[in-house]
């Protein structure tokens, strides 16, 4: 089965500091992968996602994520993190074909 | 378009009632799913439903009923609630039943049980 780890369980950093919260994957086949956000009693909201092509992938608010076949990584990044991008940070896999898995979530602590 | 939308917001059961989550989205979405949230163990999928009709379980199923007569309602009943129903519940929803689209999440239901 397909599954994602995220080993820390709260990052925290000095805003404008760069960031990096960090996901490995385990998966058969190709990996589609996906990076949510939470923001305090709110739903999850989409980031980026990888599908196929360049390694490196945009996504919103300044986000981008390195997509690293050998070392089965994921990792979330941001050059200059914000107070504001305080929040819950979750990897998400597709589980071919209907099924997306989360992992257990990074909270990421900004502080100014 | 008000999105994915999640009712009720609260809900407090005792031991072995029965209840359902509403979960509506006029994004005409093919796929739906329900999650719960439980402190470090992230989102686990319960349901979900690939269009209206169709249904299938998750990695979660157990105490759990989901429903889909038509592609804009997908509600979770839960049969006899048990204490270890406690959890925040989201209603997600994407465009096909390909789950590579964005899931647009509902804002939530705080369930307890008691």
């Amino acid at each position: 089965a397909q599954s994602v780890a995220q080993p820390e369980d709260q990052v925290n950093v000095a805003e404008g500091n760069p960031l990096t919260v960090k996901c490995t994957y385990s998966v058969s086949g190709n990996p589609y992968l996906f990076w949510y956000v939470q923001y305090p009693n709110r739903g999850l909201q989409f980031l980026l996602k990888y599908i196929t092509g360049d390694n490196l992938v945009k996504g919103s608010y300044g986000f981008e994520a390195e997509f690293n076949k050998s070392q089965t990584s994921f990792h979330l990044k941001k050059p200059s993190a914000l107070v504001s991008d305080s929040a819950l940070y979750f990897c998400a896999v597709r589980d071919p074909p209907d099924k997306l898995i989360f992992g257990t979530g990074t909270r990421l602590q900004v502080f100014p | 378009n008000a999105g994915v939308t999640q009712t009720p917001k609260f809900q407090v059961l005792k031991t072995g009632q029965s209840m359902t989550l509403q979960c509506a989205q006029d994004m005409n979405h093919e796929y739906m799913s329900w999650y719960r949230q439980d402190p470090g163990m992230g989102l686990r999928l319960i349901h979900y439903s690939v269009g209206a009709g169709i249904t299938d379980q998750g990695e979660v199923p157990n105490g759990y009923n989901v429903s889909r007569s038509t592609t804009e309602d997908f509600p979770l009943r839960l049969l006899s609630a048990a204490p270890s129903q406690t959890s925040v519940y989201f209603c997600a929803s994407s465009f096909r039943q390909t789950t590579t689209d964005t899931q647009y999440f509902g804002p939530g239901t705080r369930l307890t049980v008691l």
